[in-house]
């Protein structure tokens, strides 16, 4: 089993539709998770952290779930610019476990 | 402004040319590390390292090294490159091990 899985995707969306992305982990002494943006060819940029309490950014919701051990983003009235790969991070002591990344493309 | 910072952005070798990729960050990050990208593996760990003269491997650490004289720089070093070293690679610093990380803009090399 991977150590960090998420739906490979693609998503497809039109314009203005909420999307939903899940990402399990196996390690259950995780300690930090966050949500980065990578663009076709471009380096991952951080999207936002990910907070037990669940936090909010705008259109971007991030929530974790300990118990059940995954952590989700939620987006809001997609946007064509939100077009991208949403790859979780998570970490647990010195090893930062990337997931494979969810394709997101957003049509007019 | 802050950033981390790769050399080359662009290169193609031959194999078994020694060559050096070169990471800087100006944050004051301990935390230093190396990926490489390939399509349908994401991103994987080559080295780390948490502070200066202290590295260790990552998940695929084979036909690289790293050293760590200064705070700032994380050179990654290919002795002796192959065909399957092929990729994309990003560096990435972290004030802290539990992260955020930030990356620098990725160097691609190609090995023929």
């Amino acid at each position: 089993r991977k150590e960090v899985e998420q739906d490979p995707g693609p998503f497809n969306v039109p314009e203005g539709a909420t999307v939903a992305f899940n990402c399990t982990y196996s390690n259950s002494a995780s300690q930090s998770f966050f949500w980065y943006r990578q663009d076709c060819r471009k380096e991952p940029k951080l999207l936002m952290s990910v907070y037990s309490s669940g936090n909010e950014d705008g259109r971007f919701t991030a929530q974790l779930n300990r118990a059940s051990q995954y952590i989700s983003l939620l987006i809001r009235d997609s946007k064509l610019s939100d077009s991208a790969t949403y790859l979780c991070v998570v970490i647990d002591n010195n090893d930062m476990r990337f997931g494979a990344g969810t394709r997101l493309t957003v049509k007019p | 402004e802050a950033q981390v910072t790769q050399n080359p952005r662009y290169l193609i070798t031959v194999t078994g040319k020694k060559l050096t990729v070169t990471c800087s960050q100006n944050m004051n990050h301990e935390y230093m590390s190396w990926y490489r990208q390939d399509p349908g593996l994401g991103l994987r760990q080559i080295y780390y390292s948490m502070n200066v003269e202290v590295t260790d491997k990552g998940d695929v650490p084979e036909g690289y090294k790293v050293s760590r004289k200064e705070k700032r720089n994380f050179p990654l070093i290919l002795e002796s490159p192959s065909p399957n070293q092929t990729s994309l690679y990003f560096c990435a610093s972290s004030s802290y091990v539990r992260g955020p990380f930030y990356f620098g803009e990725g160097s691609w090399l190609t090995v023929v």
